[in-house]
């Protein structure tokens, strides 16, 4: 069975800090990570998109990948209201089928 | 772009009746296309993957007969949901993989499904 495990929050920030979002997965294999962003009633929008170790910036988003750990993680930085959100960590399977695995989600709120 | 379209947004019918869902590539092309379900506080769940011109690949538990899944062309894929009850009462998600491309999925808005 392949797992993407995500805490489910939920996560209080107060405006203007960091956020920090966790993903652990069991597929030593994968080689495509991705966080989406859920609003409420909404479909998912993908944030980032990370396939090497180490850190990749856009914006306020930085994601943090370890492949020898089998973590991905999401910083928020200057977190904002509208910031509030289920943030998904997602993870390509490495079969020929290149299926998108989600984990569970974590309820971020900002509080203003 | 990589637009990605669903109708209709939201549904209500009777127990029994058949509801299909269309989910549209806008602007690319797309050889996959996958439906998702979610369940109230609950994560995406594939239900199958659809493939232009094949078979759908339906995931473990998904009823092959009750989800009908047609990828007639690279622009559109249909699920039906066939003699629907309550309990299929969800959000049904589609996404779409830009052909020639083994990464990123675009989502559709999403159908809510509401069965009576």
């Amino acid at each position: 069975q392949k797992e993407v495990e995500q805490n489910s929050g939920p996560l209080s920030v107060p405006e203007g800090a960091i956020a920090s979002l966790n993903c652990t997965y069991s597929d030593r294999g994968s080689q495509s990570f991705f966080w989406y962003r859920q609003y409420s009633g909404k479909s998912p929008e993908l944030i980032m998109s990370i396939y090497s170790n180490g850190d990749k910036e856009d914006g306020r988003f930085t994601a943090q990948l370890n492949k020898a750990s089998q973590y991905v993680s999401l910083l928020i930085r200057d977190s904002q209201p509208s910031d509030s959100a289920t943030y998904l960590c997602a993870v390509m399977s490495s079969g020929s089928a290149r299926q998108l695995t989600f984990g569970s989600g974590t309820q971020l709120t900002v509080l203003p | 772009g990589a637009v990605v379209s669903q109708h209709p947004s939201w549904v209500i019918c009777k127990s029994g009746t058949s509801v299909k869902i269309e989910c549209r590539s806008l602007d690319f092309q797309a050889t996959t296309m996958f439906w998702y379900r979610q369940f109230p506080k609950q994560s995406l769940m594939l239900m199958a993957t659809s493939n232009e011109g094949s078979k759908a690949t339906y995931e473990q538990g998904v009823e092959k007969d009750k989800f009908l899944i047609n990828h007639a062309s690279l622009t559109l894929s249909t699920l039906t949901v066939t003699s629907a009850h309550p309990e299929d009462s969800s959000f049904y998600i589609c996404s779409a993989r830009v052909s020639g491309s083994f990464e990123t999925q675009y989502f559709g808005p999403g159908t809510r499904l509401l069965v009576l």
